[in-house]
């Protein structure tokens, strides 16, 4: 089946550890999107990337670091410099570039920092 | 100001009754508008999408969009106890913007 694969679901850290949040998508999407969920938040942009080698920063980038080899792939680094890196993230694809369409949600991946 | 404003909750109505959840934008230029339902812990689904002015129906769900107001909302008919989620608002010009979203619960 077609979709977009987080892992892991739960991660603990400890302060001061750098920690890669794994994203796969099998949609053929061009554009993959990470985004970071507090408790009774939305959804604040972390990080996208629109095609292959190339990504953008979002409204909160501080703290991140992505990178885009290959279509399918997306990880996301939360680097010791992320003062509050304990949430819920978020990693996501869209068919189009910058466009119209709805972004598929993979299920997640909780991290916290002990 | 936020660029994507939610009703505030908790909403919480009776089993069978509407519920309503309304959503206003900043950008004027937005596309494209999306209710995601949100279940405590999991990741956000799709439910409804809207492009032009008006009422789209799908199922017990109908999306109305007024882009002259920049105001969308979603009425949920017929409301079950599975409805009980967090609804979030999206609006699209270019990058996919979320609102805070609205908690509603469904009383037996």
């Amino acid at each position: 089946d077609g979709g977009i694969t987080q892992s892991p679901k739960y991660l603990f850290r400890k302060e001061g550890q750098n920690v890669t949040l794994s994203c796969e998508q099998n949609l053929n999407h061009d554009a993959m999107y990470w985004y970071r969920q507090d408790p009774g938040q939305g959804l604040r942009l972390i990080y996208y990337s629109q095609i292959v080698n190339d990504f953008q920063k979002g409204d909160i980038a501080e703290g991140y670091s992505v990178s885009r080899e290959k279509k399918e792939s997306f990880p996301l680094t939360v680097t010791s410099a992320q003062k509050n890196p304990t949430a819920f993230y978020l990693c996501a694809s869209s068919i189009d570039r910058g466009g119209t369409g709805e972004l598929f949600f993979g299920e997640g991946s909780r991290l916290t920092v002990l | 100001q936020k660029e994507v404003e939610q009703n505030s909750g908790p909403l919480s109505v009776p089993e069978g009754a509407i519920a309503s959840l309304n959503c206003t934008y900043s950008d004027r230029v937005s596309q494209s508008f999306f209710w995601y339902r949100q279940y405590s812990g999991k990741s956000p689904e799709l439910i409804m999408s809207i492009y032009s002015n008006g009422d789209k129906e799908d199922g017990r769900f109908t999306a109305q969009l007024n882009k002259a107001s920049q105001y969308v909302s979603l009425l949920i008919r017929d409301s079950q106890p599975s409805d009980s989620a967090t609804y979030l608002c999206a609006v699209r010009a270019g990058g996919m913007r979320f609102g805070a979203g609205t908690r509603l619960t469904v009383k037996p």
